[in-house]
């Protein structure tokens, strides 16, 4: 089976940085996206690493190590609208489409 | 900028019901995908489809599933007979020839089977 295993849920503060980490096992890998998803609505797209190493986009980083099978998102400057479910996916797992894992629910505090 | 869109944004049905849920996927993309997110529950692939035939599908997608490009635009997931637990969120997503995998979201059509 594919395993893509990530946090259920994680509190922060305003203003704080946090790290949400993603470990996968999967039969094929072609890419490891981040998605935001707030309450009711649609994935929105946020990183996307193929490569090992560190993507940076404003407030938020990816990073990839694929010899370990392991992603991380940081959020800095975490600001209310951030509360959300981050979503870690692989590419490729099985086929050609995104397989998710459960989400992690990100509730930034003032 | 362009968009996936979805009609209808919520329906409410009688279990046993057919349900018909439409989208427009991005008009110069190839690939065209169906997933469900059940409330709560992390988002699951249903369907792929590509060059006017399904391309792969999940266990969840059975004979109560069928997906048509009826005309050059549209792209629709029909479930034939309703159960409780087809309740869920259902997007439709799509992604272009050699595109590194992202893929666009429709906003999403809420299903509530009673």
């Amino acid at each position: 089976g594919q395993n893509i295993d990530q946090p259920t849920e994680m509190t922060a503060t305003e203003g704080a940085i946090v790290q949400i980490n993603c470990t996968y096992q999967t039969s094929g890998f072609n890419g490891l996206f981040w998605y935001q998803q707030h309450a009711g609505e649609a994935p929105t797209f946020l990183s996307y690493n193929v490569l090992d190493g560190l993507e940076e986009k404003g407030r938020f980083s990816s990073f990839l190590s694929r010899s370990k099978g392991y992603s991380y998102l940081l959020l800095k400057e975490l600001q209310m609208k951030d509360s959300a479910s981050y979503l870690c996916a692989v590419w490729g797992a099985a086929g050609n489409k995104l397989t998710f894992g459960g989400g992690t629910r990100v509730l930034v505090k003032p | 900028e362009p968009e996936v869109t979805q009609t209808p944004s919520h329906q409410v049905t009688q279990m046993g019901q057919e349900v018909i849920l439409r989208c427009v996927p991005i008009s110069n993309h190839l690939y065209f995908y169906w997933y469900r997110q059940i409330l709560g529950q992390k988002v699951e692939f249903l369907v792929s489809f590509y060059n006017n035939e399904i391309s792969e599908k999940s266990e969840i997608f059975d004979d109560q599933f069928s997906v048509e490009r009826p005309d050059g635009s549209n792209f629709t997931l029909k479930i034939r007979s309703t159960k409780l637990e087809d309740s869920a969120m259902y997007f439709c997503a799509s992604i272009g020839q050699g595109d590194t995998g992202e893929l666009f979201f429709g906003e999403g059509s809420r299903l509530t089977v009673l």
